[in-house]
């Protein structure tokens, strides 16, 4: 069965820096997005990126994150100079399509760590 | 406050009991909710959805029950199995808007052989 692969699984960096978290999503899938999850809290929406676009944001994606699909198999997201506040897992989904009959497939994300 | 929410945050059974796990949304805008599993170390696995003109959608031991009258979504697992063990999300949408599914904190279910 098709998956959602993410790397890396570990990502430690220290505050300030710059990552990139990557996913390849479902190759049929069209509506790509990024949650994370807080050690012990609930999974948070982030961005969903449709047409080569950023179709929603929430009001944690400031202006310090961004996505790109560098090319037709990659989806990535970059934090420009992480936080302490930064440090979850992050997860990136795709989907087919919207709405009933396409629920969300996950991979099995990213561990940052900022230091 | 939280559009979703539940009411267990751990719920232990032994193997073999029927579980069930509940959770309560706000939005009465919402049509689409799905269930979803996630395992210590992965992603959040999707298990059944169930759009809002159903009350009940029967999948592989599992049944998702909707109450649209309260509010209330209800994921019923049969014979419950170790393998089962992890925490439990409901997810909702609203139809024909943007499809960001709200999760709810999620209820770790612990399943005792």
């Amino acid at each position: 069965e098709p998956e959602v692969t993410q790397t890396p699984s570990h990502q430690v960096t220290q505050m300030g820096q710059e990552v990139i978290l990557r996913c390849v999503p479902i190759s049929n899938h069209l509506y790509f997005y990024w949650y994370r999850q807080i050690l012990g809290q609930k999974v948070e929406f982030l961005v969903s990126f449709y047409n080569n676009e950023i179709s929603e944001k929430s009001e944690i994606f400031d202006d310090q994150f961004s996505v790109e699909r560098p090319d037709g198999s990659n989806f990535t997201l970059k934090i420009r100079s992480t936080k302490l506040e930064d440090s979850a897992m992050y997860f990136c989904a795709s989907s087919p399509g919207t709405g009933d009959n396409s629920p969300l497939h996950f991979g099995n994300g990213t561990r940052l760590t900022v230091t | 406050g939280e559009s979703v929410g539940l009411h267990l945050p751990t719920l232990s059974v032994q193997e073999g009991d029927n579980s069930i796990i509940n959770c309560a949304y706000s939005n009465s805008a919402s049509d689409y909710f799905i269930w979803y599993k996630q395992e210590s170390g992965k992603g959040p696995q999707f298990i059944i959805d169930i759009r809002s003109n159903m009350d009940k959608r029967q999948g592989q031991r599992v049944t998702v029950l909707l109450n649209k009258t309260v509010k209330h979504l209800s994921l019923q697992i049969a014979a419950t199995q170790p393998g089962d063990s992890a925490v439990y999300f409901c997810a909702e949408n609203i139809m024909g808007g943007s499809y960001i599914p709200t999760f709810g904190r999620g209820t770790s279910l612990i399943v005792h052989p």
